[in-house]
């Protein structure tokens, strides 16, 4: 297996530009989750997904950001407008029991 | 040891010695723990889990243990190698209302001098 892919893995986009950040999970995981990762904050979850359908999204910071889950095999995280306070990696993950693999991340940059 | 919080503890071994690394997790309820190692650049990756129903557990070169008592756990790694360097992360299953988040703890770096 190919492990849970992201794209794109780098980023760097002006402040009021719309970012879209694409995650395909492990075949077979029912779960999908999508974090964000910075120096100050550490790891934060932002939602998660069971059966493509969002269950928790408290951690999403602000109306700017949105997430769909269209299909099992494909997520998306948009930011739109972006700012320069939501540069991070952001990370998808993927389960099906409790064990959660990661993908790589994408770095993005927020000038 | 590793806390939640902004810093990031450190901790440093000698190349062949054996790692401890600490973690003090939040909730009694949760049932399932996890370990992640984190090298530069690249995302989380699973080393080893554990239920609540064991208190040791082994992989290779690596084992955890739980103390439920005082809410602990540990990782240990076994002859530390130049490739262990990276940051260590545990995580619990019982701050939500699903036993699949997962919260994290901040992180311990490992080193491992030549």
């Amino acid at each position: 297996d190919a492990g849970v892919i992201q794209s794109p893995r780098h980023e760097v986009t002006e402040m009021g530009q719309e970012v879209t950040l694409r995650c395909k999970p492990i075949s077979g995981h029912d779960y999908l989750f999508w974090y964000r990762q910075t120096m100050m904050r550490g790891l934060e979850l932002l939602i998660y997904f069971n059966n493509n359908v969002p269950i928790d999204d408290s951690g999403m910071p602000e109306d700017r950001f949105s997430a769909k889950m269209p299909n099992a095999s494909f997520s998306t995280l948009k930011i739109q407008p972006s700012e320069p306070r939501d540069s991070a990696v952001y990370f998808c993950a993927s389960s099906e029991q409790e064990t959660q693999y990661f993908g790589p991340g994408t770095r993005l940059l927020v000038l | 040891g590793e806390s939640v919080g902004l810093h990031l503890p450190t901790l440093s071994v000698q190349e062949g010695d054996n790692s401890i690394i600490n973690c003090a997790y939040s909730n009694s309820a949760s049932d399932y723990f996890i370990w992640y190692k984190q090298e530069s650049g690249k995302g989380p990756q699973f080393i080893i889990d554990i239920r609540s129903n064991m208190d040791k557990r082994q992989g290779q070169r690596v084992t955890v243990l739980l103390n439920k008592t005082v809410k602990h756990l540990s990782l240990q790694i076994a002859a530390t190698q130049p490739g262990d360097s990276a940051v260590y992360f545990c995580a619990e299953n019982g701050d939500s209302g699903s036993a699949r988040q997962l919260t994290f703890g901040s992180g311990t770096q490992l080193t491992v001098l030549p």
